[in-house]
This record gives C-alpha cells, structure tokens and sequence, in this order.
C-alpha cells in the first residue's frame, strides 16, 4: 500500500530564510505527486504537482519541488520565506487516483 | 482552473438534525467526486467517493446511513449529515477530479460544521 510521510508537523524559519518541508513516499510503481497549502479555515489549493517528465517542478508562490527517485522523495523549497507563507502543507500521493495524504506541516514565519 | 464550490461555508446545527452540504464544479463536468473530513490539527481523511449516477463508495468506519451522498449531476453532489451530534462537527471538503485531468483534485472551500 502507498504511504506518505512528512517529517516534521511543525517547521519554524525566519522571514526571508529557505524553507525546506520534507515528503518521502512509497510507492510500488511511478506515483504521482502534489504539495497542496492549507490557510486556516479554507479548503486546499494546489501548489505543484509532479507527474511524468522534468523531475524538479515550479509551482505557484516561488515554491518548487524536485522529484527524486532514488530517495522516494518529493521535498518542497522555497528560497526565500515570506509572512503569508504561513500555512498548513501537505505532501499527497496517488494511488488508483485517490490521494493519499501526509499528516501536513505546519509552516512558522518568523518576523 | 477548475473551480468547485461549497455551500455553506459554515453552518451551526442543534442535535439531532440533518444538515445539507452541496459541491459543486463551477466549470467542468466532475464524474467523480470526493467527501473528505478534516479534524482540527490533522490531515484530511477520506469519507467516500461519489461518481455520478451511482451509489458512493464509503471508506471503512464511515457510516453510510449518516453521512448520505447524492451525486446526481455531473456538476452536484451533495452530503447529508443525518441526525446530526456534536461528535459530528468537523471541517468538511469536497474535491471534483475533470476527467480530462485524472491525475488531480480540486477542492472546494470547506463547510465548517458545528453541532450544538
């Protein structure tokens, strides 16, 4: 069975530093992958998603992820932090096109 | 993009009554759509899948009398909590898969449902 797993429910950074939110997953064949963002009390917006082809994606808001195999992993960058990145993110993966979820990560700005 | 809509955004309830959520793809056709329950502080769980013009598959531990799901267009389905108790409240999302992009969900907004 697919799983994902995020390291880390809670991740603090300082306003304008990298931020790095981990997902490794398992699956037994070629999955697809998505980071989606969560602001309080609203539904989920989609960040990114990796399906076939370049393995490091661009996504909305100067988030980019990168796909990598060898690792089972699909970890979410941004370069440089921002106040209204404050959010919940979940790494999620497919299988027999329902989602399977991580238990998301709750991104901290510090001013 | 696609947009899937969800009314109400909120609604507060007294016990034992039934509540009605509706969502809705604003601008594609959703054969399939999804009803997932959210708990504060924790991921998004499952509760069934609806495709149109047939009955939903409920994940294990949901239960089908309570929580009822129509799919009766290809752009409405709705989830009719039932007799409704405060275990009960909790953030509900539905998301809509275009068949054209069978790889992705959109997700509605939320109805926050809280049961006195």
């Amino acid at each position: 069975a697919q799983s994902v797993t995020q390291l880390g429910s809670h991740v603090s950074v300082s306003e304008g530093a990298l931020v790095l939110l981990r997902c490794n997953y398992s699956s037994s064949v070629p999955p697809y992958l998505f980071w989606y963002v969560q602001y309080p009390n609203q539904g989920l917006q989609l960040l990114l998603k990796y399906t076939t082809g370049a393995t490091l994606v661009k996504g909305i808001n100067g988030f980019e992820a990168e796909f990598k195999k060898s690792e089972t992993s699909f970890h979410l960058t941004k370069p440089s932090a921002h106040m209204s990145d404050a959010a919940e993110y979940f790494c999620a993966v497919t299988s027999n096109y329902q989602l399977i979820w991580g238990a998301g990560t709750k991104l901290i700005i510090k001013p | 993009g696609a947009v899937v809509s969800q009314h109400p955004s909120r609604v507060i309830c007294k016990s034992g009554t039934s509540v009605k959520i509706e969502c809705r793809s604003l601008d594609f056709q959703a054969t399939t759509m999804f009803w997932y329950r959210q708990f504060p502080k924790q991921s998004l769980m499952l509760m069934a899948t609806s495709n149109e013009g047939s009955k939903a598959t409920y994940e294990q531990g949901v239960e089908k009398d309570k929580f009822l799901i129509n799919h009766a267009s290809l752009t409405l389905s709705t989830l009719t909590v039932t007799s409704a108790h405060p275990e009960d409240s909790s953030f509900y999302i539905c998301s809509a898969r275009d068949p054209d992009l069978v790889s992705e969900q959109f997700f509605g907004p939320g109805t926050r449902l809280t049961v006195l």
